[in-house]
């Protein structure tokens, strides 16, 4: 089966860095995608990465190593409205099959 | 707002009925996700369309059924419903049949009492 580890809750200060861990055991690995979802609301895309290597987008920053099993999603320049929950999710069976982390709830503080 | 468009945004209904969720891809997006997420089980992938045929299937129950129409738009047809399928339901889209680049709707709330 697919399995995915994440830690449940972070803590961090406005305008602090924060990196969100992930780890994966799944045969058949193709990618893994981060995802941002507010309290009531739907999650919303934030990254991809199918290769080794980081990955960019603003304040927001996605890490693979392939042979390590293991991402990771930087926020930098936190601020209150990056409070939210955090899905790691990793694609497999040839992109065929997605599998969600549990979510990590990100909690930004003044 | 992704575009993506979900009906009803809340449903209560009672055990052993059926109902049927209804999902509008965003505008070219050829194909149509799934999601249930509960408290204890998290975001669960349920089953995947593109362009009409059924393409992944998920951990979606017997009691479920889904299909997508030749407009795109999907139904998810849940029935003899249990005290334990409250959750939200999310469909999501995307313009391929790639599960990495998704744009998930609003969800549908039910409750089953």
């Amino acid at each position: 089966g697919q399995s995915l580890e994440q830690p449940s809750e972070v803590t961090a200060v406005e305008g602090a860095i924060v990196q969100i861990n992930c780890t994966y055991q799944t045969s058949g690995f193709y990618g893994l995608s981060w995802y941002q979802q507010h309290d009531g609301g739907a999650p919303t895309f934030l990254s991809y990465n199918a290769l080794d290597g980081l990955e960019e987008t603003g304040r927001f920053s996605s890490f693979l190593s392939r042979s390590d099993s293991y991402g990771y999603l930087l926020l930098q320049e936190l601020q209150m409205k990056d409070s939210a929950s955090y899905f790691c999710a990793v694609s497999y069976n040839a992109g065929n099959m997605l599998t969600f982390g549990g979510g990590t709830r990100l909690m930004v503080k003044p | 707002d992704s575009g993506v468009t979900q009906t009803p945004k809340h449903l209560i209904t009672a055990t052993g009925q059926r109902v049927t969720l209804r999902c509008s891809p965003r505008s070219g997006d050829l194909s149509v996700y799934w999601y249930q997420q509960s408290l204890d089980q998290g975001l669960q992938f349920l089953i995947q369309y593109y362009n009409g045929e059924e393409r992944a299937k998920g951990n979606i129950l017997e009691r479920f059924s889904a299909q997508q129409f030749p407009d795109l738009h999907s139904e998810l047809n849940l029935s003899s419903l249990e005290l334990g399928d409250s959750a939200l339901y999310f469909c999501a889209s995307s313009v391929e049949a790639s599960l990495e680049t998704q744009y998930f709707g609003p969800g549908t709330r039910l409750l089953v009492l």
